[in-house]
């Protein structure tokens, strides 16, 4: 079993819809929980960075922790073309040692 | 642009060649680690660093992989003898450091092995 298991889609939604993304994950050790975004060919970029449960907000987006379930999410209010990506989640026990990444989940927002 | 910043950005070579990547981190940045990233998986981790030592290294870095850091700066990844599946992005992150701090990544080397 993965440490990590995220759903690689494909993704497709109309510009404007709301977005969910998720990821569940096997080692209660993890706190740190990190959102990615990676265009094609580029390196993942960081959305969102949550410690332990509980939501996050910045924009258009929102973080969700569950630990008792071992589930995180990530939604995206009013969708845009330009949020066309695959978003990988991320995740570690102590942010100074590896990350331990979904496969990512590819994302298409269609005008 | 103060990133992470990774060198070439594209690489092609011959199976059996070494190559050598290099990643600049962000300046206060006294960790950095090695990812490898294939098509539709995410990032695989195989080193880091605390400033020039080398703390941990995954099972994935075989021993035709090296990696230093020598001043505690820049860091280079070397495969030897390169293989084909050694066909990937080789991405490169670096972090502060501070408990809650976490890593940003650079844009990425990718390796193709003919």
């Amino acid at each position: 079993q993965k440490e990590v298991e995220q759903d690689p889609g494909p993704l497709s939604v109309p510009e404007g819809a709301i977005v969910s993304l998720n990821c569940t994950y096997s080692n209660s050790a993890f706190q740190y929980f990190m959102w990615y975004r990676q265009y094609s060919r580029k390196g993942p970029e960081l959305l969102m960075y949550t410690y332990s449960s509980g939501n996050k907000e910045d924009g258009r987006f929102t973080a969700q922790v569950d630990k008792s379930s071992k589930y995180i999410s990530l939604f995206i209010r009013d969708s845009q073309p330009s949020d066309s990506a695959t978003y990988l989640c991320a995740m570690s026990a102590n942010t100074g040692n590896q990350f331990y990444f979904g496969t990512g989940t590819s994302l298409t927002v269609i005008p | 642009d103060t990133g992470v910043s990774q060198n070439p950005r594209h690489k092609i070579t011959k199976r059996g060649q070494n190559v050598t990547f290099r990643c600049d981190p962000i300046s206060e940045h006294n960790r950095l680690y090695w990812y490898r990233q294939t098509l539709g998986q995410g990032p695989e981790f195989l080193t880091y660093f605390q400033n020039e030592a080398q703390l941990e290294k995954s099972r994935l870095l075989s021993d035709r992989f090296s990696a230093e850091r020598p001043k505690g700066s820049f860091s280079t990844l070397e495969i030897q003898r390169t293989e084909q599946g050694d066909s990937a992005m080789y991405l490169c992150a670096s972090k502060r450091k501070g408990g809650k701090e976490t890593q940003y990544f650079g844009p990425g080397t990718r390796l193709l092995v003919l």
